[in-house]
Formats: C-alpha cells, sequence, structure tokens
C-alpha cells in the first residue's frame, strides 16, 4: 500500500534532550512537508523540501532541524531549543514544485516532561 | 502572502440537518484551494480541493464547497450530515508558485443525535 508512516504514535522524552521523529513515503513524492498541530491553532508549517538535499523553513522553524537525503524519508529533529516542543507533528507530501494536495501521516504526539 | 481565516471554530448539528463551514483566504495571486478533514489522533486527508474549471467541486462523503472569487470564500456544505461526519476540518489554500499550503485553524464539526 502506498502511503506515508510516521513513527512511532507516541513519544515521551525528558527536557533538554533532543528527539527525532521517522517519516517515510512509498508515493515517490518529491516534496515533503512538517506541521505542527496545537489545540485551536491548526497546522503550522515547520520545514518543507521540494527535492533531495534542499528544504526551507517554514513558520515556525526555531528549535527544530532536518533533513532530506533520500526522496522516502524527512525527518525531524526536535532539539532541546524549542521551548514548548509538546505537540502532535504531522508529516506530509505532495507532488512537487505545486502544492496541490498533501498526503498526510497518521502523525506522532510527542510530550516532553 | 495568503492567509485562510475559518469563521466558526465550532459548530454543533443535528443528523440528517445541512451545514455549512466557512472559510475565506486572502491571496494576491491565483490559489488553489482545499477541504481536509481530520479524525481524533489521526492525520488529515483531502475532502475536496478547486484547482481551476467549475466553481462547485464535489467531494468525497457527499461534501462540496462553491469558490466564490469576488468575495474570496470557499465554503464546504453537506445536506444531510450524519455523526460519522463528526470531526475537524480544515481550509487551506495554496498559491501557483510557493510549493506550500497555508491552513486555516479548523473547524469542529459536531453531529448530535
Amino acid at each position: 500500500d502506498g502511503g506515508i508512516t510516521q513513527s512511532p504514535k507516541y513519544l515521551f522524552r525528558k527536557e533538554g534532550q533532543n528527539v527525532t521523529l521517522s517519516c517515510e513515503q512509498n508515493l515517490n513524492h518529491d516534496a515533503m512537508y512538517w506541521y505542527r498541530q496545537d489545540p485551536g491553532q491548526g497546522l503550522r508549517l515547520i520545514y518543507y523540501s521540494q527535492i533531495v538535499n534542499d528544504f526551507q523553513k517554514g513558520d515556525i522553524a526555531e528549535g527544530y532541524s532536518v533533513s532530506r537525503e533520500k526522496k522516502e524519508s524527512f525527518p525531524l529533529t526536535v532539539t532541546s531549543a524549542q521551548k514548548n516542543p509538546t505537540a502532535f507533528y504531522l508529516c506530509a507530501s505532495s507532488i512537487a514544485g505545486t502544492a496541490l494536495e498533501q498526503y498526510f501521516g497518521p502523525g506522532t504526539r510527542l510530550t516532553v516532561t | 502572502a495568503q492567509s485562510v481565516t475559518q469563521l466558526d471554530s465550532q459548530v454543533p448539528v443535528f443528523e440528517e440537518a445541512p451545514v455549512e463551514l466557512r472559510c475565506n483566504y486572502s491571496s494576491s495571486v491565483s490559489v488553489y484551494l482545499f477541504w481536509y478533514v481530520q479524525y481524533p489522533n489521526q492525520g488529515l486527508q483531502l475532502l475536496l480541493k478547486y484547482l481551476s474549471g467549475s466553481t462547485l467541486v464535489k467531494g468525497i462523503n457527499g461534501f462540496e464547497a462553491e469558490f466564490n472569487k469576488s468575495q474570496t470564500s470557499f465554503h464546504l456544505r453537506k445536506p444531510s450530515v450524519h455523526i460519522s461526519d463528526t470531526a475537524e476540518y480544515f481550509c487551506a489554500v495554496s498559491d501557483t508558485g510557493a510549493g506550500k499550503s497555508t491552513f486555516g485553524d479548523g473547524t469542529t464539526l459536531t453531529v448530535k443525535p
């Protein structure tokens, strides 16, 4: 089945630790995105990548980092510099360059205490 | 820059009643418009999209939306809702060149028996 997988579904970390969220897709899409979702605030774009080895900051990139070494994978690292990391994180992909419909993964809920 | 405003944060409605979820956007360029649905603790899935052509767009699960360029609106409608339509609905806009989307804050639709 084609789609996007995110793992794990739930993630718990202590404050001060970096944590990496996985996102893999087998849709052969060039573009991939990371969003953060908080209650009542919709989706906010963290980073996006339209091609391998290239990515751009979104609206709330501070405290996050990404890499895009393979077309299929776009991991997100939440660093200790992110002041309020507890949130629901969603990965998505689309056909490159057009921002047409996006296909979303099931999300990872990160809790930092 | 583009923005999306979903005019109602919560919409309660009785089963089999009609519903309209309102979305206004602003953009200085041509846009693509989308409605997504999110069930609890899941990713988003596409309900429908407007790219060009007919301003009345039909989607999955009996939903439809009308693109109104003069009013910069893209309201979502369903003539008769079911309990299973209870979810959060997001309106999104992409401009034709940016390669990314902007999402509204979401509307929680609650269908009551």
